[in-house]
């Protein structure tokens, strides 16, 4: 059974820093695309990045560029999410989604973010 | 990059009624179109892959169709358990965009 769980979220003053984790089982996750999106409170959802098994192909959404990195732990069936230049517009439930035949395919529960002073 | 747009933004219809949600892409995606359904305060679940494949475990009210830019998600008969939001997603080269989404509910 295949399993995503995320962690790291909270509360962060603007213009801060956080790591999201994403610990994944079930699959054989060193061979994954690994993926972030984000739903912002009552809103739609917002594809954030994106990782290849080895950790040498990563793309973002424009917005997230240059705040945003992503990057894995194979040994430890880990994806992260370091999250810096926070500000309100970040404030969102983060998920962490493997991907499967060419979409998104298994979801964790999300983690959420909040940026406020 | 490529826009995603989805129509309507919302519907109202009646149990078993036929409901049709279209996407739209702003280029060709080919056939890189994806389906979730994202019920009220629940984690979003794929329904569709690759515009037309259905997911294992998923109705088979659900079908989806099209190639290039226009996409159609079809509900063949609609269920109270379907109340929900649906989105679609390009994945045909990064960003991986969704649409805006369409919301779903009973009459």
């Amino acid at each position: 059974e295949v399993q995503v769980v995320e962690s790291g979220g909270g509360l962060v003053q603007p213009g801060g820093s956080l790591r999201l984790s994403c610990v994944a089982s079930g699959f054989r996750f060193s061979s994954a695309w690994m993926h972030w999106v984000r739903q912002a409170p009552g809103k739609g959802l917002v594809w954030v990045s994106r990782l290849n098994g080895d950790g040498s192909e990563r793309h973002y959404e424009d917005s997230v560029k240059g705040r945003f990195t992503i990057s894995r732990d194979n040994s430890k069936n880990t994806v992260y999410l370091q999250m810096n230049s926070l500000t309100a517009e970040d404030t969102a439930l983060y998920y962490c989604v493997t991907e499967t035949n060419w979409a998104l395919g298994y979801w964790g529960q999300g983690v959420l973010v909040t940026v406020s002073s | 990059d490529i826009q995603m747009t989805q129509s309507p933004s919302s519907l109202s219809a009646s149990v078993g009624d036929r409901v049709t949600i279209t996407c739209r892409a702003s280029q060709d995606i080919h056939n890189y179109l994806a389906w979730y359904q994202q019920k009220p305060g629940k984690v979003p679940k794929l329904l569709i892959s690759l515009s037309s494949t259905l997911q294992s475990g998923v109705s088979s009210r659900f079908s989806g169709s099209g190639s290039g830019t226009d996409f159609t998600l079809t509900i063949s008969s609609l269920q109270p358990d379907d109340v929900a939001t649906y989105y679609c997603q390009k994945y045909f080269h990064p960003p991986f965009t969704f649409g805006p989404g369409t919301k779903v509910d009973i009459k």
